[in-house]
């Protein structure tokens, strides 16, 4: 079974504080997303990856870096944690082209809520 | 650049009603399509995709959609549906050329109430 793990359901921090969110899948993707997902927003994309050391910008990057050492990795760093960035984080993975196999797949979120 | 509009932030409907949560997407370039479901705390699950080919695209849980490039239209449809339906659901658009990355829209609620 395919497999998208993020580290934490639930996280808490505080403001000002340097937060890593884990993300790793086990598909053997070249692609993998980090969203932000709000309610009545949907998923943003914050930044994506589509190969190890490689980084582009998604709509909101704002706040926000990731590191992508190993290819099944990917993580999101919030430098310094403010309440705006209180939400759903989610990851995601996919094939670089995956023809009839393209589909990304999901972890199960982290909420995290800076106090 | 491409965005996804859905039209019913909320949709209420009696078990065994039928339902369409409606999508519309803009693109300059050709697509692909997608409608996912989120049930409570969870992550998103696909439900179906349209890359190319037959416009009427089956998916999981008696789900269908159809693809209609004239009207740029992506709707979900299911004939009748159950109390386990209620959940968020997500329409997507990729670039077919591009990384694969996900544009969704802001989401539309389903309540199936009995």
């Amino acid at each position: 079974d395919v497999k998208v793990t993020q580290s934490s359901r639930y996280l808490v921090k505080r403001t000002g504080e340097k937060v890593f969110l884990e993300c790793v899948q086990d598909m053997d993707h070249e692609n993998m997303f980090w969203y932000r997902q709000d309610p009545g927003l949907g998923l943003r994309l914050i930044y994506f990856s589509y190969d190890v050391k490689m980084k582009e910008k998604g709509d909101i990057p704002e706040g926000y870096s990731v590191s992508r050492e190993k290819k099944e990795r990917f993580s999101l760093i919030l430098e310094s944690a403010s309440t705006n960035q209180t939400s759903m984080y989610l990851c995601a993975s996919s094939l670089w082209r995956g023809g009839k196999d393209t589909e990304a797949f999901f972890g199960q979120g982290t909420r995290l809520t800076v106090v | 650049a491409q965005s996804v509009t859905q039209l019913d932030s909320q949709v209420p409907v009696f078990e065994e009603a039928p339902v369409e949560l409606r999508c519309n997407y803009s693109s300059s370039v050709s697509v692909y399509l997608f409608w996912y479901v989120q049930y409570p705390n969870q992550g998103l699950q696909l439900l179906l995709k349209y890359l190319s080919g037959s416009t009427l695209v089956k998916g999981i849980n008696g789900f269908e959609a159809e693809f209609n490039k004239s009207q740029t239209s992506f709707h979900l449809r299911k004939p009748s549906v159950h109390i386990s339906d209620t959940a968020e659901y997500f329409c997507a658009v990729s670039d077919s050329g591009g990384y694969n990355k996900l544009i969704f829209g802001a989401g539309t609620r389903l309540a199936v109430h009995p």
